[in-house]
């Protein structure tokens, strides 16, 4: 069974500073996506960026970056010059090629501070 | 921008009472999902649907639990006699199909269950 797992429950950055968040998964699957999912307040499901696990290249969406490392099974975001706006639950979450459904980990709060 | 929606944003509703949520996937989407969060927890899969019928369902979708897609357009959650751990945010997603793994599945604004 594939599984996800945030260690960080809580983290807090100064606004404008980098945070990185991290993620690690277990599968036997070869060909897998990784999404890292952003909630905050409104509890809204926003996604933030992913990752197809046969590319070697991270993905980048402006000020999201992800570090993917198949091998390790490893799926870290970092988030760039912080803003206020950035202070959310962030959900790491597995996707198979079989099912296609969501294996979500257990969150991480991020705080940015002023 | 299309987008799912969901009805209500939140229904309150007595202990062994049956509840139906409702979602309007996007529209050209084709495979459809419900999951729950309880409060402070993590999303969880419920079931996942397609081409009129259930393609997975978790453990905790059990005999209280049915969906359906009665006109084509709608994607319902059935709880037939609500417990009060049925309390959570559920939340429907849609998917489209295509040759590529990266379709991801977009999700509606949730309904907010309260079980008294």
């Amino acid at each position: 069974a594939q599984t996800v797992t945030q260690s960080q429950p809580e983290m807090s950055v100064q606004e404008a500073e980098t945070v990185t968040l991290s993620c690690t998964y277990d599968t036997s699957e070869n060909n897998y996506y990784l999404f890292w999912y952003k909630q905050p307040p409104s509890r809204q499901m926003i996604l933030v960026i992913r990752q197809e696990a046969y590319k070697q290249q991270n993905a980048t969406e402006n000020r999201f970056s992800v570090n993917f490392q198949k091998a390790a099974k490893s799926f870290s975001l970092k988030i760039s010059d912080s803003q206020l706006g950035d202070t959310a639950m962030y959900f790491c979450a597995f996707m198979t090629s079989g099912t296609y459904k969501y294996i979500f980990g257990t969150g991480t709060r991020l705080k940015v501070l002023a | 921008e299309p987008e799912v929606t969901q009805t209500p944003s939140h229904q309150v509703t007595q202990m062994g009472q049956e509840v139906i949520l409702r979602c309007v996937p996007i529209s050209n989407h084709l495979y459809f999902y419900w999951y729950r969060q309880i409060l402070g927890q993590k999303v969880e899969f419920l079931v996942s649907f397609y081409n009129n019928e259930i393609s997975e369902k978790s453990e905790i979708f059990d005999d209280q639990f049915s969906v359906e897609r009665p006109d084509g357009s709608n994607f319902t959650l059935k709880i037939r006699s609500t417990k009060l751990e049925d309390s959570a945010m559920y939340f429907c997603a849609s998917r489209a199909t295509g040759p590529r793994l990266d379709n991801e599945q977009f999700f509606g604004p949730g309904t907010r269950l309260t079980v008294l």
